[in-house]
C-alpha cells in the first residue's frame, strides 16, 4: 500500500469561490484518481490524472469546473471552481498500486459550501 | 458495461453476531472484485480483494468473502462482529482488461453494530 495524505482535511467555503485540494503520496505512482462522494452516497469518479498527460474526465465532469494538475509522480491537485452548495461533498484521491493496480485511498477532504 | 448492486442500505446487528453483506454484480467480461470499508469521517480502506485463484478470500479484521461466478456475487461475511466494525462498506468491481483501472462502486451498506 502507500501513505496518502490530503490537504485540507475539511473546509467551509462561500459560494462562488474556488478551493484547491492537494493529494500527496509517499511513493511514485503513475495513475491517480479523484472521486466525489456526495452526502450519504457512493463514490463517483471525477477524473483520472496521469503524470505527463491531460487528465481524463468522466461524463458529467468538465475541466473548467474541476481543473486538475499532476506535476510529478507523487502529487496532484484538484480545484473545485465557482463553488455552489451542490458541491458540498467529500473529495477523495486514490492511487493505483501493485501487480494488479489496486486502488488505495486518501483520507478525503470534506467540503461544505455555504 | 458493469454495475454493482448492494441491496441492503443498512444492516443492524448485535455485537458478537455473524453478519453477511451482500454484493451482486453485472458484467459481460471477467472482473476483479473488491470490498472497501469507510469508518466515520475517514477515507476508504481496502478490506479484501478477489483477483484470481481460490474463491474464498480473507481480508483484514476477520472479514472474508466468497466469489460465486455463477451467481455473480461477492458477499462479505464475518462470524462475530464488534462495535468497532460499525462503518460503511462498499463493494467494487473492475474489468480484467480495462487499462484505465477504473472502479465501479456499489451504493454501499451501512453496518450498524449494537451492544
Amino acid at each position: 500500500s502507500a501513505v496518502i495524505s490530503q490537504k485540507p482535511s475539511r473546509d467551509i467555503c462561500q459560494r462562488g469561490t474556488s478551493l484547491t485540494i492537494q493529494c500527496q503520496v509517499d511513493s511514485q505512482v503513475t495513475m491517480m484518481f479523484w472521486y466525489r462522494q456526495q452526502p450519504g452516497q457512493s463514490l463517483t469518479l471525477i477524473a483520472t490524472a496521469n503524470q505527463g498527460s491531460e487528465a481524463t474526465y468522466e461524463s458529467g465532469f468538465v475541466i473548467d469546473k474541476f481543473p486538475i494538475s499532476r506535476p510529478n509522480l507523487t502529487f496532484s491537485t484538484l480545484t473545485v471552481s465557482n463553488m455552489s452548495p451542490e458541491d458540498s461533498s467529500i473529495y477523495l484521491c486514490s492511487v493505483a498500486l501493485g501487480s494488479y493496480n489496486e486502488q488505495f485511498f486518501g483520507p478525503g477532504t470534506r467540503l461544505t459550501v455555504l | 458495461a458493469q454495475s454493482v448492486t448492494q441491496l441492503d442500505s443498512q444492516v443492524p446487528v448485535f455485537e458478537e453476531a455473524p453478519v453477511e453483506l451482500r454484493c451482486n454484480y453485472s458484467s459481460s467480461v471477467s472482473v476483479y472484485l473488491f470490498w472497501y470499508v469507510q469508518y466515520p469521517n475517514q477515507g476508504l480502506q481496502l478490506l479484501l480483494k478477489y483477483l484470481s485463484g481460490s474463491t474464498l478470500v480473507k481480508g483484514i479484521n476477520g472479514f472474508e468473502a466468497e466469489f460465486n461466478k455463477s451467481q455473480t456475487s461477492f458477499h462479505l461475511r464475518k462470524p462475530s462482529v464488534h462495535i468497532s466494525d460499525t462503518a460503511e462498506y462498499f463493494c467494487a468491481v473492475r474489468p480484467w482488461m480495462d487499462s484505465s483501472y477504473k472502479l465501479i462502486f456499489g451504493s454501499g451498506t451501512r453496518l450498524l453494530v449494537r451492544p
